[in-house]
């Protein structure tokens, strides 16, 4: 069985500074890994997605994902946060189609 | 392309009555998938198919149908609404399987009294 752990409820970070929403995953065999954002009463929107080949994966909106094998891990990392980063949800995924979903990470941006 | 959307965006149902959420797709992928999402647990599978005529059950799949006639529609049948089913449902479809990412419809927001 394939899980995804978000160990962070809420993220807060200052604008400019850099943010990570971290995600653990456990899954056998290669992981596809994905990152989503929510916006209020709205669907999951597609972030970035790692499949195979660089480590460093480049999405939309400026973010980046580091997949980390050894720690298991796919942390969501901007370098410089804006406002507009802000209250949303933003979801781990593992596999597509057949999906588990981490329980999503809150993101506040402060001016 | 009009992409992933489902019908209807809120609904209303009494204990034990029946009703069926509509998704349809117009990007002719192979994969479509059921979820609903309530307060701090995220999504949870519920039914996916991998194409017209092949569906199988994901991790909550009591108290719901599917069918997969077409590659477009997909849609989900609650046969007796608890209120325990009172959430929000979206709709996903994606091409191939685990390698694309999935595209979400709107979501539809049902309350079961």
């Amino acid at each position: 069985a394939q899980s995804v752990a978000q160990p962070e409820d809420q993220v807060n970070v200052a604008e400019g500074n850099p943010l990570t929403v971290k995600c653990t995953y456990s899954v056998s065999g290669n992981p596809y890994l994905f990152w989503y954002v929510q916006y209020p009463n709205r669907g999951l929107q597609f972030l970035l997605k790692y499949i195979t080949g660089d480590n460093l994966v480049k999405g939309s909106y400026g973010f980046e994902a580091e997949f980390n094998k050894s720690q298991t891990s796919f942390h969501l990392k901007k370098p410089s946060a804006l406002v507009s980063d802000s209250a949303v949800l933003y979801f781990c995924a593992v596999g597509a189609g057949k999906s588990t979903f981490g329980d999503g990470t809150t993101l506040t941006v402060k001016p | 392309n009009a992409g992933v959307t489902q019908t209807p965006k809120f609904q209303v149902l009494k204990t034990g009555q029946s009703m069926t959420l509509q998704c349809a797709q117009d990007m002719n992928h192979e994969y479509m998938s059921w979820y609903r999402q309530d307060p701090g647990m995220g999504l949870r599978l519920i039914h996916y198919s991998v194409g017209a005529g092949i569906t199988d059950q994901g991790e909550v799949p009591n108290g719901y149908n599917v069918s997969r006639s077409t590659t477009e529609d997909f849609p989900l049948r609650l046969l007796s609404a608890a209120p325990s089913q009172t959430s929000v449902y979206f709709c996903a479809s994606n091409g191939l399987a685990g390698a694309d990412e999935q595209f979400f419809g709107p979501g539809t927001r049902l309350t079961v009294l």
